[in-house]
């Protein structure tokens, strides 16, 4: 079965610092990984998704993340973290073949300090 | 920007009432999702439609049902609430296309049972 940890369920950096958000996951086949992010009081929204090809992927708002196999990691990082990026954060994985189930991790509440 | 639709998005009622809560889309998805976010936890899925009068149960045992007799529409009802279904349900959708893998959320209903 599938599973996705991420550790820390809080995050707190400056404002202008590197944000480093981690997922591992565990599938028994390659998988789909996504990073969704949720702004208070709103639905999830996508930030990037990795399927096929390069392993690293580039999304909205400066975000990108890199997918691992021999580390069944998919974190997510910004260079610089800016006030509006304070958020929840959800990766999840989806196994191929199980069309768009997906299944998802506890979340990151990332607080972005000025 | 996703057209997906709940209401209602907040909802306080007594124990042992019938609620209805609304999911539309106007994308023409034939894939819809009922998900169940209950803070620091996962979203866990519990209910999930691949077209008109097609309704599975998710991941997560849940006393609600569904229905699905039209493609834009994704009710989910619970006949009797209780304190126990207290939490935040999250309508999604997704294009057929298996490549993209794609949810598009509403904005959620939170649910409270007193």
């Amino acid at each position: 079965a599938q599973s996705v940890t991420q550790l820390g369920s809080h995050v707190s950096v400056s404002e202008g610092a590197l944000v480093l958000l981690r997922c591992n996951y565990s599938s028994s086949v390659p998988p789909y990984l996504f990073w969704y992010v949720q702004y208070p009081n709103q639905g999830l929204q996508l930030l990037l998704k990795y399927t096929t090809g390069a392993t690293l992927v580039k999304g909205i708002n400066g975000f990108e993340a890199e997918f691992k196999k021999s580390e069944t990691s998919f974190h997510l990082t910004k260079p610089s973290a800016h006030m509006s990026d304070a958020a929840e954060y959800f990766c999840a994985v989806s196994e191929r073949g199980r069309g768009n189930k997906l299944v998802f991790g506890a979340g990151t509440i990332l607080r972005v300090k000025s | 920007e996703a057209d997906i639709y709940q209401t209602p998005r907040y909802l306080v009622i007594g124990t042992g009432k019938k609620i209805t809560l609304e999911c539309s889309q106007t994308m023409g998805h034939d894939k819809m999702y009922w998900y169940q976010q209950d803070p620091g936890m996962e979203l866990h899925l519990i209910h999930y439609s691949y077209g008109v009068n097609s309704t599975e149960k998710g991941d997560l045992s849940s006393e609600s049902t569904v229905s699905r007799i039209r493609t834009e529409h994704f009710p989910l009802t619970l006949e009797s609430a209780r304190p126990s279904h207290t939490s935040q349900y999250l309508c999604a959708s997704s294009a057929p296309d298996l490549d993209s893998m794609e949810l598009f959320f509403g904005e959620g209903s939170r649910l409270t049972v007193l």
